[in-house]
């Protein structure tokens, strides 16, 4: 069974750096078979992708975030990571990862819980 | 990139077939066949409950349906239960830089 587990801070205070990880079980990053996302939610509203890696490093990442946003993998301990930088309380949401169908589709088909994370002083 | 039209809201009686309606344009509903939904309960992560239009995962009920027509995908719950009231999402691929949309969500309430 996949399992993706996020964690990391919940609280953020504004223009500093949200950094978050994803641990999978059940899976293996470097199998290549997959994409590994990161999707956020803003409370009370719809889903926002932010970005995926590829276990090789590839990256691509929304244009609207782009300017602050890193993701990276660590192969070894079957992770991978998200860096959301110059915070404000618009970047106040649930953050999930997801993992991501390849291959002439594209859909999420295992989610992690969520992490709330709030951008406050 | 705009986010996917759904309704707000949806609602129906137990038992009753209800449609939830994603709306596009030919630069990603209508122009590719990777339209999926989601299921989305208080406090949970969404579940894929359909991709690639019409295709089901594993373990999904069959209650569950997708379709597309033009711009417009559909998502249909037949045989409504209690237990199908949740938001629900719709996603697609797009051909603008953003890749993936999402839907702005329905709330499906069973009466």
């Amino acid at each position: 069974q996949v399992q993706l587990q996020e964690s990391g801070p919940g609280l953020v205070k504004p223009s500093q750096t949200l950094s978050l990880t994803c641990t999978v079980s059940g899976d293996s990053i470097s199998s290549g078979d997959y994409y590994w996302n990161w999707i956020r939610q803003h409370p009370g509203k719809g889903l926002e992708w932010i970005a995926y890696i590829y276990y090789s490093g590839n990256t691509y990442y929304n244009p609207s975030l782009k300017s602050r946003v890193s993701i990276s993998v660590d192969t070894s301990k079957n992770q991978f990571s998200l860096k959301l930088s110059s915070v404000t309380a618009a970047d106040t949401a649930v953050y999930y990862c997801a993992r991501g169908a390849r291959g002439y589709t594209y859909y999420f088909d295992y989610w992690g819980q969520g992490t709330l994370v709030t951008v406050s002083s | 990139q705009s986010a996917l039209t759904q309704p707000a809201s949806v609602s129906g009686s137990p038992g009753q077939s209800i449609t939830i309606s994603c709306t596009g344009t030919s630069s990603d509903v209508g122009g590719y066949n990777y339209v999926s939904w989601y299921q989305q309960h208080p406090g949970k992560a969404p579940k894929v409950m359909i991709y690639d239009v019409s295709n089901r995962p594993s373990g999904v009920s069959n209650r569950f349906s997708g379709s597309k027509s033009g711009n417009t995908a559909s998502l249909t719950i037949s045989g409504l239960q209690a237990e199908d009231e949740a938001d629900y999402y719709c996603s697609s691929y797009t051909s603008s830089s953003t890749l993936y949309v999402f839907g702005t969500g329905t709330k499906v309430t069973v009466l």
